[in-house]
């Protein structure tokens, strides 16, 4: 399995700001994921962190808001935009290796964010 | 779009007891992927189903990829404390790694 990390952690930010979080892999990943988790809910599914081309995003979710990068097969960054006390959440980087056969989708420790 | 409903929402058990959860759907997964999530921390993968009708056992706990594609089941048996914290059960339709993620059961064991 594929070991991930997040920075930061967690933070606490003031309304109107932005934040950016980074997700890092310790080896090339083909499928690079960002999720979010409200408080007591459940994990929804941003937008595909696409290399070297734009992010594909889900419904509801837009690049102004949720700007992604994707440099290379290791690394992604995710930023939260304008940032509003609706964005207080948990916000996952998850990877798979599409070429495996096996469709096993791991998750980073996640950084918790509120805002204020 | 897909939803999964999973159920129960909560247990509360005692060590050494025997727990299940499962997951439904209205659409066809072709992949089930159970996990475990501790607070403060991302999910973990338990166990992921690649077949349906298939069996898979990870130590004490055992999961099913229903027949029609719409279902699944994990069994934990002879719980222990550590046990503790939210299973999620998440379904994939294709290869892209996009998963849908059921609401969660939350698990409480007492010593």
């Amino acid at each position: 399995s594929a070991v991930i990390s997040q920075k930061p952690s967690r933070d606490i930010c003031q309304r109107g700001t932005s934040l950016t979080i980074q997700c890092q892999v310790d080896s090339q990943v083909t499928m690079m994921f960002w999720y979010r988790q409200q408080p007591g809910q459940s994990l929804t599914l941003i937008a595909t962190a696409n290399q070297g081309s734009e992010a594909t995003y889900e419904s509801g979710f837009v690049i102004d808001k949720f700007p992604i990068s994707r440099p290379n097969l290791t690394f992604s960054t995710l930023t939260v935009s304008n940032m509003s006390p609706e964005d207080s959440s948990i916000y996952l980087c998850s990877v798979e290796n599409s070429g495996s056969s096996y469709n096993e989708q791991f998750f980073g420790p996640g950084t918790r964010l509120t805002v204020l | 779009g897909q939803q999964l409903n999973q159920s129960p929402q909560s247990m509360f058990i005692q060590e050494g007891e025997d727990v299940s959860m499962n997951c439904t759907s209205s659409s066809i997964f072709n992949t089930w992927l159970w996990y475990k999530q501790d607070p403060g921390e991302g999910p973990v993968l338990l166990i992921a189903l690649y077949k349906a009708g298939e069996l898979t056992s990870n130590g004490r706990l055992t999961a099913q990829f229903g027949i029609t594609r719409k279902d699944s089941f994990l069994n934990i048996s002879a719980s222990i404390p550590s046990d503790v914290g939210i299973y999620f059960c998440a379904g994939q339709v294709t290869n892209a790694g996009k998963s849908t993620f059921g609401d969660g059961t939350t698990l409480t064991v007492k010593p």
